[in-house]
């Protein structure tokens, strides 16, 4: 990919059960952004850490960032089978208005 | 969140023809627009960014006579694949951005499925 890799580049675990997933990249950024795409559609927009914050959450979402290591992570918790997508995450460079995505983790939620 | 409209969603064309596919962004200004490539269970790899009214400044790899970039109003950007061939065919996707400050995220089209025959 243009800016990191992701893994495990695909995941199958049953629903209620956690999934975790990883990003690293390779620049210094001023954001990291996570995406969610289903099969054939177009992207979205799940959550955004800055690079000053090491964790945020919303609902079921738990995202650290690690700059020092150049990674993060994507957390979702109690999974459901509607969780099965694919997750990229998105780097925003420091002073760079543009967004470079990683290579993806496609996750299988069975029910 | 906002919306952004891609349209086609799906075209086929042959050998040598030209191809254009539109990107709206319908409820807000798009300050920034960004086209992707994405291949076969692949990541997307950006081709280019444009801003409005000015050139779009193009990746490391991307052949700009190939792939013409426009971007003439706050909500429109276009992308023309020129002269296409089999190895054009792709899936494409738009995005777009209201830019206040660099914290902001991406609202991206359903994509469009280029196949060139």
């Amino acid at each position: 990919s243009q800016q990191g890799e992701e893994d495990p580049q695909a995941l199958s675990i049953q629903e209620g059960e956690n999934a975790t997933m990883n990003c690293s990249y390779k620049t210094s950024i001023n954001n990291l952004q996570w995406y969610r795409q289903n099969s054939g559609r177009g992207l979205v927009h799940l959550i955004l850490i800055r690079s000053n914050e090491r964790e945020k959450h919303s609902g079921r979402l738990r995202v650290t960032l690690d700059t020092s290591k150049k990674s993060s992570s994507l957390l979702i918790t109690a999974s459901r089978a509607a969780d099965t997508a694919s997750y990229f995450c998105a780097t925003v460079p420091y002073n760079f208005n543009k967004f470079y995505f990683g290579s993806g983790t496609k996750l299988n939620v069975k029910p | 969140g906002a919306v952004v409209s891609q349209h086609p969603s799906r075209v086929i064309c042959k050998s040598g023809t030209s191809v254009k596919i539109e990107c709206r962004s319908l409820d807000f200004q798009a300050t920034t627009m960004f086209w992707y490539r994405q291949f076969p269970k692949k990541s997307l790899m950006l081709m280019a960014t444009s801003n409005e009214g000015s050139k779009a400044t193009y990746e490391q790899g991307v052949e700009k006579d190939k792939f013409l970039i426009n971007h003439a109003s706050l909500t429109l950007s276009t992308l023309t694949v020129t002269s296409a061939h089999p190895e054009d065919s792709s899936f494409y996707i738009c995005s777009a951005r209201y830019m206040t400050d660099m914290n902001t995220e991406a609202f991206f089209g359903q994509g469009t499925r280029l196949t060139v025959v």
